[in-house]
């Protein structure tokens, strides 16, 4: 089916606001990850769903970031209280069964400005 | 967590010129992937070592793996502008922990 999708493409908000971004895996996949990348930087792992598992949280770079994924398939990460360090690209991830020698497909990502 | 080091971080060069980047680890790995992030896009997987000295062609790519499984290149014959953008390395720790070089941004200069 389709590819890795993430809404908003674009997402321009005040310091203090909370934003919340959205990721459709591959149908079938059940690892999903994010990432942040900031302007010329590498990938920076935030989070990791295996399926039903507890996530993988030890990238969030602070207790103002938050995931959910619900029902295995669609995942929501969460940003309270958006500070300007948060202004990144925030990229959506899935493969298949989330084994390390699995291909990971990259969503379009999110790019997020914070004023 | 893993480190890994992808060096160098940024490449410029004629088109024409070949092109090599490097990542090292200081652990060995059970695999690594090389993925390439045109400018303003998404990473895209190239491919994937998993066995000691193992070598892939890919028309003017050739990836490498180190016999220690310690080290990997990505090497272009002969760049094109079509080459342009930044490529990374993504490795594999004993779990499913995954992480990525910081990448080797390259310009090819027509």
């Amino acid at each position: 089916g389709a590819g890795v999708s993430q809404s908003p493409s674009n997402k321009v908000t005040e310091k203090g606001k909370d934003v919340e971004l959205r990721c459709d895996p591959i149908s079938g996949h059940t690892a999903l990850y994010w990432y942040r990348q900031s302007l010329g930087q590498g990938l920076e792992f935030l989070i990791y769903f295996q399926g039903n598992s507890a996530p993988d949280k030890s990238g969030l770079p602070s207790d103002r970031f938050s995931a959910e994924r619900t029902g295995g398939s669609v995942s929501t990460l969460t940003i309270q209280r958006t500070q300007q360090e948060d202004s990144a690209v925030y990229l959506c991830a899935s493969s298949l069964v989330g084994a390390v020698q699995e291909t990971q497909y990259f969503g379009p990502g999110t790019r997020l400005l914070v004023l | 967590g893993q480190q890994v080091m992808q060096i160098p971080q940024y490449q410029h060069v004629q088109e024409g010129e070949d092109f090599t980047t490097y990542c090292n680890s200081s652990t060995t790995l059970s695999n690594i992937q090389w993925y390439k992030q045109r400018p303003g896009g998404h990473p895209v997987f190239l491919i994937q070592l998993v066995k000691s000295g193992e070598v892939k062609k890919q028309k003017r790519l050739t990836f490498q793996f180190g016999e220690a499984k310690k080290n990997s290149s990505l090497h272009i014959t002969a760049t094109q502008t079509t080459d342009v953008g930044t490529y990374f390395c993504l490795v594999g720790g004993s779990n499913y922990k995954l992480t990525f070089g910081k990448g080797t941004l390259l310009t090819v200069n027509p």
